[in-house]
């Protein structure tokens, strides 16, 4: 598999309920993010766990880190419509320094009213 | 706010035809990125520019690219021949300088190449 894959790839869910995807990559990484990318627009930066975090919040997001396993989850409580996009992973090997981001699959998360 | 611009949002050309990307980079940022999604695919590393140098570059970004800072605002990216495989969006982005980099990119909303 590749380096950030998510899964399940698709996901569709109620207004209210919580969404959970996964990701899992193979190389060793200084941090994870997590990027949204609503339909034909450009990816926003949601959250970035380190990797000697093991749980983050913000606002409505929780990401959780588990380097033993190299995965990590992203979970959307409450999710409104508003969510409805693709989320993506993506691993960085430096941060201080220019470090490219390798970004996973993604999953189309569908939130209906 | 500040944030990456890109133009244009669509360029449609034709193969062999040269091309350039154009984006601004928030003000204050020292590194750039070029990022390129075909439809339906995973974002894909291009290139990072770093102190008027490319610092990486990827197997994709072969001769036919290139990059530019040409003025200390505007960063650009060539496709000297473009091939029907280089339609895609193409993503800017860049990143915060020293200790304020927390290794979070910041995107443009893309550039839509179509080759016909």
């Amino acid at each position: 598999s590749q380096q950030g894959e998510e899964d399940p790839q698709a996901l569709s869910i109620q207004e209210g309920e919580n969404a959970t995807m996964n990701c899992s990559y193979k190389t060793s990484i200084n941090n994870l993010q997590w990027y949204r990318q609503n339909s034909g627009r450009g990816l926003v930066h949601l959250i970035l766990i380190r990797s000697n975090e093991r749980e983050k919040h913000s606002g409505r997001l929780r990401v959780t880190l588990d380097t033993s396993k190299k995965s990590s989850s992203l979970l959307i409580t409450a999710s409104r419509a508003a969510d409805t996009a693709s989320y993506f992973c993506a691993t960085g090997p430096f941060t201080g320094t220019a470090s490219k981001l390798t970004f996973g699959t993604g999953t189309r998360l569908q939130v209906t009213l | 706010e500040p944030e990456v611009t890109q133009t244009p949002s669509h360029q449609v050309t034709q193969m062999g035809q040269e091309v350039i990307l154009r984006c601004v980079p928030i003000s204050n940022h020292l590194y750039f990125y070029w990022y390129r999604q075909i439809l339906g695919q995973k974002v894909e590393f291009l290139v990072s520019f770093y102190n008027n140098e490319i610092s990486e570059k990827s197997e994709i970004f072969d001769d036919q690219f290139s990059v530019e800072r040409p003025d200390g605002s505007n960063f650009t990216l060539k496709i000297r021949s473009t091939k029907l495989e280089d339609s895609a969006m193409y993503f800017c982005a860049s990143q915060e300088p020293g200790i304020a980099n927390t290794g979070e990119l910041f995107f443009g909303e893309g550039s839509r190449l179509t080759v016909l």
